[in-house]
């Protein structure tokens, strides 16, 4: 199975920060990397596919890069909305794996 | 607008069985992959499994294979996961997404296994 690690598992930043999360795969996996959010209580909403393409409707402030192990997600500048868990899912090869998560709080 | 509706959730006893339903709508459901992912409480995301177009090929992770069946009904846009021999590990918010790139998501539905 493909492993899936991200770091950090939580941070704390202030709205208007630069933060970025990363995800690396255990082995090559494309770009077949996708990246999602989560606000407690409620379902992920995907915000990157294949790696790098922003998802229609989620703000410009996002963006993925990376192929093949290493991906990273970055927030260029931090909003109040924007505190929330974040993952990336390897759908290359089955099984499917999520990353254990990054969450990010305020400072 | 896609939509998608999970039911079926609820308590049941270890070694119970449950049938989770997942309705679809705003778009052709027999066009694409579909797939379930659960998360435990105050846990990560884990998938669990997913069915191509051709109800014939599926995908199951580990834990579950042999004891969970996805299926699905493109003629009613239902996307199903029969769940046996249910283990209080089992208990999660169990989420229905489309497309094996995980485009868009259900509400969730919670199953709780206890006695």
């Amino acid at each position: 199975d493909i492993q899936m690690t991200q770091s950090p598992s939580s941070l704390s930043a202030s709205v208007g920060d630069r933060v970025t999360i990363t995800c690396r795969a255990s082995q090559g996996i494309r770009n077949d990397l996708a990246w999602y959010q989560q606000r407690p209580g409620t379902a992920p909403k995907r915000l990157i596919f294949a790696a790098s393409s922003l998802q229609s409707g989620v703000p410009s402030r996002f963006s993925g890069s990376g192929s093949g192990t290493e991906f990273t997600l970055t927030i260029s500048s931090l909003q109040p909305e924007d505190f929330a868990t974040y993952y990336c899912l390897q759908h290359n090869t089955y099984p499917f794996t999520f990353a254990g998560g990054t969450k990010v709080e305020i400072k | 607008e896609v939509q998608l509706v999970e039911s079926g959730g609820g308590l049941v006893q270890p070694g119970g069985s449950l049938r989770l339903s997942c309705a679809a709508s705003g778009f052709t459901f027999s066009d694409f992959p579909m797939t379930w992912v659960r998360q435990a409480p105050g846990r990560g995301l884990e998938w669990v499994a997913s069915i191509k177009q051709d109800v014939n090929e599926k995908s199951y992770m580990d834990s579950v294979r042999g004891r969970f069946t996805i299926s699905r009904d493109n003629s009613k846009n239902l996307l199903y996961l029969q769940m046996n021999s249910l283990r209080a590990e089992d208990t999660a918010v169990f989420y229905c997404a489309r497309d094996n790139k995980l485009d868009y998501w259900g509400q969730g539905i919670l199953v709780t296994v206890s006695s």
